[in-house]
């Protein structure tokens, strides 16, 4: 069981907007940086946000997180195809140990 | 451009050790650190721990404290991630990804993930 809780599963159509929320708590989401991270079957997982909300090079805007208290929330607008993966939130403790969510499957209808 | 490129798949028994390595390149490997994370089959992801490519200094998930050391080469660029006393339950595609230099941090890129299956 994950300490940073979220969704299973959240699924919607194409050209929709999907949130994926992650909960934590004081220790861990609410006193440090939530990463996100996109995991398509079969390959190893990208970097979609770091430090709470900053996106690297190369994701494209549609792509967007906030962080509120504990929790945090992946935002993916116009959705597309291929944007059907894994979605997995990260932060550290206040041990610096580092902390994933259990995963969010987005099914693009 | 920034590659980690890890080693091949491994097949242990039960008790045995393994040792799964993670090339760099295309940036300073001493500027950054290392993590290693893992996923068992059909499961999430797991961080397993952190090495600083500066000065070797460790950062293990509890879970793993005793049973994973990890270690790097600076003259090849390399991390290395050793298990041992290995279980059925480890079991796992190993990752390696690119971290903060001094602490953990986000992981921006990486490797391209190492399967250990331990079955008798």
């Amino acid at each position: 069981q994950s300490v940073l809780t979220q969704p299973p599963s959240v699924s919607a159509a194409p050209g929709q907007n999907v949130t994926i929320s992650c909960s934590g708590s004081y220790s861990n989401i609410g006193n440090n940086y939530v990463s996100w991270y996109q995991q398509l079957p079969g390959t190893a997982p990208r970097l979609l946000i770091s430090d709470t909300n900053k996106r690297p090079s190369g994701i494209p805007d549609r792509f967007s997180a906030s962080k509120s208290d504990t929790s945090a929330t992946l935002a993916i607008t116009g959705l597309q195809t291929g944007d059907e993966a894994d979605y997995y939130c990260e932060t550290t403790d206040n041990n610096l140990s580092v902390l994933f969510g259990g995963g969010t499957k987005l099914t693009v209808l | 451009q920034v590659q980690l490129v890890q080693s091949g798949p491994e097949v242990k028994k039960p008790g045995a050790s393994v040792k799964v390595s993670c090339k760099t390149s295309g940036y300073t490997f001493i500027s950054y650190g290392i993590s290693w994370v893992r996923q068992a089959p059909g499961q999430g992801l797991e961080w397993v721990g952190w090495i600083s490519g500066y000065n070797g200094k460790t950062h293990y998930a509890q879970k793993f404290q005793g049973s994973v050391t990890l270690t790097t080469d600076t003259s090849t660029s390399t991390a290395y991630m050793e298990m041992t006393s290995l279980r059925s339950d480890d079991t796992a595609v190993y990752y390696c990804a690119r971290d903060e230099v001094y602490s953990t941090g986000w992981f921006d890129h990486w490797g391209q993930g190492t399967l250990v299956t331990v079955s008798s």
